[in-house]
């Protein structure tokens, strides 16, 4: 499969711990974003990048999240001391610039 | 604030039969829109995309058409299966904004 892919699926944490998720974009897309998406509402932009560059960050991105993507593949999201309303689906898109995006299939967070 | 939205929350059709989804966009300036569609516990699915240029897309079963004079765009899938049965988002892009804005989404069932 060489789509979009997300790890892990599903993530079930207590609150004030931290989590970390990782996205593999499509091998040759350049750009990679970091989308949220509770129930019944439309994903929601994080943040994204063009190759290791993070060019831009949405007002939803509080201090307690951070996303890294060091070599202009991969990229991490980690949210620190993780709060009730963190629960949600995180998605990660791929693209080449100016191009369609691809979604991978989401990591799923709880915190209980 | 200007945002995509989506007349519909829910439709239910009959197998065989045509369906449309309807959404309505508020930013003139918007200049690319992508349908997805979402099954439960997975991403977003690229279905087709238009640009502002053209008032219609033609895909495997599915149409798009944008009205830019009412803002307005719709997806039309023909002869509804049961694996057409998901919820359909629409996202619109303008240009110096990298991200895609998304509706909260019409949920399509498909009745056997």
């Amino acid at each position: 499969d060489t789509g979009v892919s997300q790890n892990p699926r599903h993530k079930i944490t207590k609150r004030g711990q931290n989590v970390t998720f990782r996205c593999d974009p499509i091998s040759e897309h350049n750009r990679l974003y970091w989308y949220r998406q509770t129930l019944g509402q439309g994903p929601e932009f994080l943040t994204y990048f063009q190759n290791e560059a993070q060019l831009e960050k949405s007002r939803l991105l509080s201090d307690r999240f951070s996303a890294e993507r060091p070599k202009g593949s991969f990229s991490t999201l980690e949210i620190q001391r993780t709060e009730q309303g963190d629960s949600a689906m995180y998605l990660c898109a791929s693209s080449l610039i100016e191009a369609t995006q691809y979604f991978g299939p989401g990591t799923r967070l709880t915190v209980l | 604030g200007e945002s995509v939205g989506l007349h519909l929350p829910t439709l239910s059709v009959q197998e065989g039969d045509n369906s449309i989804i309807n959404c309505a966009y508020s930013n003139s300036a918007s200049d690319y829109f992508i349908w997805y569609k979402q099954e439960s516990g997975k991403g977003p699915q690229f279905i087709i995309d238009i640009r502002s240029n053209m008032d219609k897309r033609q895909g495997q079963r599915v149409t798009v058409l944008l009205n830019k004079t009412v803002k307005h765009l719709s997806l039309q899938i023909a002869a509804t299966q049961p694996g057409d049965s998901a919820v359909y988002f629409c996202a619109e892009n303008y240009p110096g904004n990298t991200p895609l804005v998304f509706g909260k989404g019409t949920r399509l069932s498909v009745i056997a």
